[in-house]
Formats: structure tokens, C-alpha cells, sequence
């Protein structure tokens, strides 16, 4: 499974995009990019996935590098309740999810 | 929909008791999954089940847990007897497996935060 690395840490000014980078540079070619958020004292919740096109959905966006080696998660505007920790996770078995530490995004007003 | 439905919300319990965590998952999934989350460990998946049977219990600790899914629609993660350094937050997640090798949508519960004194 690949292994992903992404910044301990980032902050967005609220209304701005947020700009989550990760890399996966051993991803293989039929593993998807998934990206989850955990809010504090919530569970994990899916934002988004993606294989090799970019995709976008009602929360958010996901760019993937055209080698598949790294992808970046877009907030178009983000809001004080986005600010939580962000996994990044790709290369995965079927059925089981390994969440990194992730990126804990803090949205400053 | 409910959601993934887990109890109790919190636990308090003293070393060497039995805990039972439950979780009911979301009507129509054939997966569940349990994890484990600390500040020093981060989010671990600890077993998961596809239809009510385990594929893989490699991330549970050690004999003092204990996975079951009678049905599809319940499943309990026991520790026993227990120690202060079981405590944490423990989630359950489910999902719809697709096709192919894609990882799955897994749907979290709001977590059971236990505490053994």
C-alpha cells in the first residue's frame, strides 16, 4: 500500500481556499486517492476520492497530478467548521483505510 | 437514515472489568470495520468484517479483545479484562463494497470514549 505524506499543519484564512497537498509517489495505477476530515471529537468523515481525473462534489475538490504521484484537496471558501484534521489516504487493500497523522487545518476568522 | 449508530457514548470503568462496545451499522452495508484512536497513536483499525464474518483482525492488541457480528445489523468489540492503557476512543465504520480493488466509502460512528481507572 502507498504510503502518504502530508504537512503536519496548515492555516487558511476563513473565506479563502484551502489548499491540502499529499503525496503518494508509490501509489499504484488501480488505487484511488481518498481524503477524510475528522472534526474534533467527531468521527472521520469522507470528503472525496478520485482514481486519475479531477473530481468535485458539493464539499470540496480534488486535483491529481497527472503521474498520479501527488493530489491536492481544494476548499473553495473555507469556514471556521472546516477547521479539523485532514487524511490523506491512497494505495490501500480493498476494504481497509490507513489513516496517517493527516493535516490538522486550522481556519483563522 | 440513522447513521452508524455505536454505545454507549462514554464508559468509565475501573482495571480488570469487561467492557462491551456495540455499534449498529448503517441498514444495507456489508462491511464494519472497528478502530481505536489516541493522541499517541493516532486512528489504528483495529478488525473489520464483510458480511458478518472477519477478514482481518491483524490490529487487534492482544487476546484481551474480543470482535463479534451475530448479524449484520450488530456487532460488539469486548475487552477483558481491561487496563488503563485501553483507553481511547473507539469508532466503528461501515460501508457498501463496490467493485474492483477501490477502497470504500466508510461511514464513521460518533466513537465511544472509554476510560479505564
Amino acid at each position: 500500500d502507498a504510503k502518504t505524506t502530508q504537512p503536519p499543519s496548515m492555516d487558511c484564512a476563513e473565506g479563502r481556499a484551502a489548499n491540502l497537498p499529499c503525496n503518494h509517489s508509490t501509489i499504484s495505477g488501480n488505487e484511488y486517492v481518498y481524503w477524510y476530515r475528522q472534526i474534533h471529537s467527531q468521527g472521520p468523515q469522507y470528503i472525496i476520492h478520485g482514481l486519475k481525473n479531477n473530481e468535485t462534489n458539493e464539499m470540496a475538490s480534488l486535483i491529481i497530478t497527472e503521474d498520479r504521484k501527488s493530489s491536492t484537496l481544494i476548499l473553495p471558501h473555507a469556514t471556521l467548521r472546516d477547521t479539523a484534521v485532514y487524511y490523506c489516504i491512497a494505495g490501500t487493500s480493498y476494504d481497509k483505510v490507513i489513516f496517517g497523522p493527516g493535516t490538522s487545518l486550522s481556519v483563522i476568522p | 437514515d440513522a447513521g452508524v449508530i455505536q454505545s454507549p457514548r462514554h464508559e468509565v470503568t475501573e482495571m480488570g472489568q469487561e467492557v462491551t462496545l456495540r455499534c449498529k451499522p448503517i441498514s444495507g452495508h456489508n462491511s464494519l470495520f472497528w478502530y481505536r484512536q489516541t493522541m499517541m497513536r493516532g486512528l489504528e483499525l483495529l478488525i473489520y468484517f464483510n458480511n458478518n464474518v472477519p477478514i482481518d483482525d491483524s490490529g487487534m492488541p492482544e487476546d484481551r479483545f474480543s470482535a463479534k457480528m451475530p448479524n449484520a445489523s450488530f456487532s460488539t468489540l469486548k475487552i477483558q479484562p481491561s487496563e488503563p492503557r485501553d483507553s481511547a476512543v473507539y469508532f466503528c465504520a461501515s460501508s457498501l463494497p463496490g467493485s474492483g480493488r477501490a477502497t470504500d466509502t466508510q461511514y464513521f460512528g460518533p466513537g465511544t470514549r472509554l476510560t479505564v481507572l
